[in-house]
């Protein structure tokens, strides 16, 4: 069983371009999280989807940010015009319905 | 805003000792959940409780949430340097237990020292 899979493991963007992280969700899952966390913090939940449905963006950044769960392919997330406070470790979970959250292996993004 | 407040938050033992961490709130929460984190990877979930004054044990983990359900704890006895990572405890906010949203405390850096 193929756990949660996220790619890349590690971006490098310079500021002002644009970041895609993706998450394919365990196998069985339809609802995704994503978490961004700081170097030595705690996550912070962003954003929960469900396909093709945003369910809870209460801790999303009203700008820059987006995020989606297509009918077909992995959940996406978005960042355009990134910059320097945006580098962190953005984590992607998922789980079946108001079961346990699964975390994959997290995409690190350095913005230079 | 409900928070979760983690102590210590770095920790650096001897291999053979005991070590207790916390995790407290001023807000009830449905359940706690407790991860472990390796640099470079994802939380992985040590385990859930639900019921105030719970206790569960998961090898030389002992996992204790509060009557209240406002506080937990992790009690590692004769740590090993394997245990050494960064220790989460989470919960799902007030009012949100449908959607599976996670608050996380700050963490707890364990290091256990040969």
């Amino acid at each position: 069983n193929a756990g949660v899979m996220q790619n890349p493991r590690h971006l490098v963007r310079r500021r002002g371009q644009e970041a895609r992280l993706r998450c394919s969700p365990m196998k069985g899952h339809s609802h995704v999280y994503w978490y961004r966390q700081l170097p030595e913090e705690g996550l912070k939940f962003m954003v929960y989807l469900q396909k093709e449905n945003i369910i809870d963006e209460s801790g999303m950044p009203k700008e820059r940010f987006s995020a989606e769960f297509p009918k077909e392919g992995p959940s996406i997330l978005r960042i355009q015009q990134v910059v320097r406070g945006d580098s962190a470790a953005y984590f992607c979970a998922s789980s079946a319905m108001g079961e346990t959250q699964y975390f994959g292996p997290g995409t690190r993004l350095l913005v230079l | 805003t409900q928070l979760l407040e983690q102590s210590p938050q770095f920790l650096s033992i001897q291999e053979g000792e005991n070590l207790t961490v916390y995790c407290n709130s001023s807000s009830v929460f449905s359940s706690l959940q407790w991860y472990r984190q390796e640099p470079g990877e994802g939380p992985v979930l040590l385990v859930t409780v639900v019921t105030g004054g719970e206790v569960k044990k998961l090898k030389r983990l002992t996992f204790q949430f509060g009557d209240a359900r406002k506080d937990s704890s992790l009690h590692i006895t004769a740590a090993q340097p394997g245990d050494t990572g960064l220790y989460l405890c989470a919960g799902p906010p007030h009012g949100s237990s449908n959607t599976g949203k996670l608050i996380f405390g700050q963490g707890t850096t364990l290091q256990v020292k040969p």
